[in-house]
């Protein structure tokens, strides 16, 4: 499958530990995002990557959140510190640098207890 | 701020009805328009996009959008729905004057077809 790959695709937690997700894009593809999904709504950008450079971030996104994308390759989430309304869906997508369709991953569903 | 409002967040109809969902934008400048379908169980998939030139785009699965610059609008149609189209739907922005490409995403219709 050369879709763009999420691990885990579930995790449940303790709240207060920290958790790690990784996105594996589509190879080709020079921008990566991160979003965010609860039930009911839309995905809610988090974050998002050109190559190796975070471009820009939500103000969703809170100091116990970091991102990144060292070789602009994969990319990881980690959320430190993980409280009970941290519980969503995280999505990633990539697309090529002209913006136009972005591709989704499965998603990680992450579960705070 | 950059908004995407979808009116419709539950539609249930029956078979061969026609179906219409409703999106509007608050961009200013040019825009990318899309609306992607997600299954249940499944991962976000694109239906169909604009970028520019007619502004009727046609998409996968029958479904066709209509890009109205005047309104705000990127309205979503199928003239007659399958059971199979049962799923939630999200119309998704991104470009405008700040240039970003960032896709801003409505919270999603969700419809559910009766057979």
């Amino acid at each position: 499958d050369t879709g763009v790959s999420q691990n885990p695709r579930h995790k449940i937690t303790k709240r207060g530990q920290n958790v790690t997700f990784r996105c594996d894009p589509i190879s080709e593809h020079n921008r990566l995002y991160w979003y965010r999904q609860t039930l009911g709504q839309g995905p809610e950008f988090l974050t998002y990557f050109q190559n190796e450079a975070q471009l820009e971030k939500s103000r969703l996104l809170s100091d116990r959140f970091s991102a990144e994308r060292p070789k602009g390759s994969f990319s990881t989430l980690e959320i430190q510190r993980t409280e009970q309304g941290d519980s969503a869906m995280y999505l990633c997508a990539s697309s090529f640098r002209d913006g136009t369709e972005a591709f989704f991953g499965q998603g990680t569903r992450l579960t705070v207890v | 701020a950059q908004s995407v409002s979808q009116h419709n967040h539950h539609v249930i109809l029956s078979e061969a009805a026609s179906l219409e969902l409703g999106c509007n934008y608050s961009y200013g400048g040019t825009v990318n328009l899309f609306w992607y379908v997600q299954y249940p169980g499944q991962h976000l998939q694109l239906l169909l996009k604009y970028f520019s030139g007619d502004p009727l785009v046609k998409g996968i699965k029958g479904f066709e959008a209509e890009f109205i610059k005047s309104k705000f609008s990127f309205n979503l149609r199928k003239p007659s729905v399958q059971w199979s189209d049962t799923a939630e739907y999200f119309c998704a922005v991104n470009g405008g004057t700040s240039g970003t490409y960032k896709y801003i995403f409505g919270t999603g219709t969700r419809l559910k077809v009766l057979a």
